[in-house]
């Protein structure tokens, strides 16, 4: 079974960088076909595709927030992190991890989500 | 890179069947059979229901099916049941590599 759990700050000052922490369980980051992605939910509004990382540290960013966003991955921890840099309280959402099917272009499995608050 | 289109809600009556379609691009839907659809219940996770060409996660009912025309992909749920009634979301793979997701479905039972 995998799980995914997401943590970081609950409360981010506008122009601040957001540094977000996705861990799993039952999976290695390290296994071929890995991959782990970043989705945000403003309140009450669509999902939104952010990034994704594969076992291979290959990177994919949305190309509205390329410039803002940075995904690493640290195999020994098992860990995903995800920053975002000048949040401003548009960036106001729940962020939620995924894992994707390693044999399709679909995400089977997600963390709870953290909110994060932008806001002075 | 935009949001696929989605209606903003769907209601049926118990037993029924609906539809809802997902419309995007030649660079995203149009390109790829790559749409999976997500639900969503307030307060929760999306939870994988169905993707590509009809695969299904173990335990999700096949009253959920897919199908696919030019840059429009779409969701019918068969035999509308009650616990059915939640938000649905699509996401397709791109050209560029990246996914874009719908602008999400409020499904409603009468």
């Amino acid at each position: 079974q995998i799980t995914l759990k997401e943590s970081g700050p609950m409360l981010v000052n506008p122009t601040e960088t957001l540094t977000l922490t996705c861990t799993l369980s039952g999976v290695s980051l390290s296994t071929r076909g890995v991959g782990v992605v970043w989705i945000r939910q403003p309140p009450g509004k669509a999902l939104e595709w952010l990034a994704l990382i594969y076992w291979d540290d290959d990177k994919r960013y949305s190309p509205s927030l390329k410039s803002r966003l940075t995904i690493t991955k640290d195999t020994s921890k098992n860990q995903v992190v995800l920053t975002m840099t000048n949040v401003d309280p548009v960036d106001t959402a729940t962020y939620y991890c995924a894992h994707r099917l390693p044999s399709g272009r679909t995400f089977d499995y997600w963390g709870q989500g953290t909110l994060v608050t932008v806001s002075s | 890179q935009s949001a696929l289109t989605q209606p903003a809600s769907v209601s049926g009556s118990p037993g029924q069947s609906i539809t809802i379609s997902c419309t995007g691009t030649s660079s995203d839907v149009g390109i790829y059979n790559l749409v999976s659809w997500y639900q969503q219940y307030p307060g929760k996770a999306p939870k994988l229901m169905v993707y590509e060409d009809n695969k299904r996660p173990s335990g999700v009912s096949n009253r959920f099916s897919v199908s696919k025309s030019g840059n429009t992909a779409s969701l019918t749920i068969s035999g509308l049941q009650a616990e059915d009634e939640a938000d649905y979301y699509c996401c397709s793979y791109s050209s560029t590599i990246t996914y874009v997701f719908g602008t999400g479905t409020k499904v409603t039972v009468l």
